[in-house]
């Protein structure tokens, strides 16, 4: 089945620890992005990518980094310098930059120990 | 893009049709609405889309005024499943550097049975 897969579901931090969120593609989309939510908000961009090798800073992309070295796959790392990290990041691809046809994963629950 | 309004939440009973409102009185001529939902935990659906004509695919239709300031998503059988938060959003769909939606609180529809 063609899809967008996050991983893991639930994931756990502890404090001054950096972790990486999983995110993989098997659309062929050229875009893919990161979006955190919090408990009853809409959500917010963190990073975008339009094409391998190349990626852009959202609305809220301080303590966050990512990388994109392959077309199907879009890794999120949340580092010690993001002091709030506990919240609810979904990841999503489209065919490119221009088509607003989101797909998107089952996200990813991160909490602070 | 063009901020959207929508109600925070609504009821509708099962087998009835869900009307789901948006204003977007500050649209302009080349920005589409575009209409997610998200069921509890999971990540956002793509609905449906349009520009200035009414819409209808095998999941909703969609209703956008003549002046094109508000619109209307309408489930035409609302059943259990479709209890979820309801996205509207105003984007221009096309040109290059596209970064993404923005997602605000929606409407949280609740089905009743």
């Amino acid at each position: 089945d063609g899809g967008i897969t996050q991983s893991p579901k639930y994931l756990f931090r502890k404090e001054g620890q950096n972790v990486t969120l999983s995110c993989e593609q098997n659309l062929n989309h050229d875009a893919m992005y990161w979006y955190r939510q919090d408990p009853g908000q809409g959500l917010r961009l963190i990073y975008y990518s339009q094409i391998v090798n190349d990626f852009q800073k959202g609305d809220i992309a301080e303590g966050y980094s990512v990388s994109r070295e392959k077309k199907e796959s879009f890794p999120l790392t949340v580092t010690s310098a993001q002091k709030n990290p506990t919240a609810f990041y979904l990841c999503a691809s489209a065919w490119d930059g221009r088509n607003e046809k989101l797909f998107f994963g089952s996200g990813t629950q991160l909490s602070v120990l | 893009d063009a901020k959207t309004t929508q109600p925070t939440s609504m009821d509708c009973a099962e087998g009835r049709a869900a009307n789901l409102p948006c204003n977007h009185s500050t649209i302009s001529g080349n920005e589409y609405v575009y209409w997610y939902r998200q069921i509890h935990s999971q990540g956002p659906q793509y609905i449906i889309h349009g520009l200035k004509n009414n819409e209808t695919n095998e999941m909703a239709s969609l209703i956008i005024t003549e002046d094109r300031k508000s619109s209307t998503l309408i489930l035409p059988h609302a059943t259990l499943r479709d209890t979820a938060v309801y996205y509207c959003i105003v984007r221009v769909a096309s040109g290059g550097g596209a970064d993404g939606l923005t997602f605000g609180k929606g409407t949280h529809l609740i089905i009743q049975p």
